[in-house]
């Protein structure tokens, strides 16, 4: 099984509302990313969990929330976005941190409205 | 600082042509990776090839090879007998043990038949 999945594929939520994003593999991969990527432009880096521990966050702001329950599941907490955090959200996870590719979840499109 | 430059906004190729997508990079680091990962509009990002910088061998996979050029920093994907399939936006990609995943800004592809 060499799938990352991550749900829902789509999720339109308001300014005030609560809401999580979840990534999910199976392969025994010990790093786990959260990645936000603008149209036309390439992923940019949020949040790297390594053995369920933060690793980088890459100066995120507290609006987003990630947590790493076990070692096969991420999610992202959403809370008071604003309508520019509107983006294609990237969940990846990779076998350690050292330089190993990256395996890619679908993504999940988020719109704040 | 790690820097991936793609210099091509688009490229075009005719259906069973070759294409060649070009990639340069910045680095003081001896040791490191390069990827060129593929999204199609459906979105998820591909891995498509992986060069690690200590081999001299040119990696292939299939219809996809690369030139890797180590002293001049350069990393191009050639794929041959090209297929309606093929089109998509490619990045490329960098990374070290201590660096993480640094992205170039994308090559969109158009396959025409």
């Amino acid at each position: 099984d060499t799938e990352v999945t991550q749900t829902p594929k789509h999720l339109v939520m308001g300014m005030t509302n609560k809401k999580s994003l979840k990534c999910e593999q199976h392969m025994g991969h010990r790093a786990m990313y959260w990645y936000k990527q603008k149209a036309k432009k390439p992923p940019e880096l949020m949040f790297v969990y390594s053995y369920e521990k933060l690793s980088i966050n890459e100066s995120v702001p507290s609006r987003f929330s990630p947590e790493c329950p076990n070692s096969s599941l991420l999610n992202l907490h959403l809370h008071a976005l604003q309508p520019e955090d509107s983006a294609l959200y990237l969940c990846a996870s990779s076998p350690g941190l050292a330089a190993y590719e990256q395996y890619f979840g679908p993504g999940t499109r988020l719109t704040v409205t | 600082a790690q820097t991936v430059t793609q210099s091509q906004p688009e490229m075009s190729v005719q259906e069973a042509e070759t294409v060649t997508l070009s990639c340069t990079y910045d680095t003081s680091e001896s040791d490191y990776y390069l990827f060129w990962y593929k999204q199609p509009p459906s979105r998820q990002m591909i891995l498509v090839i992986r060069q690690e910088a200590y081999k001299q061998q040119n990696a292939t996979e299939n219809r996809f090879s690369v030139n890797f050029q180590k002293a001049a920093k350069s990393f191009s994907l050639k794929i041959s007998d090209s297929q309606l399939g093929d089109a998509a936006m490619y990045f490329c990609a960098y990374r070290s043990a201590v660096k993480d995943m640094r992205f170039g800004a994308g090559t969109r592809l158009t396959v025409k038949p």
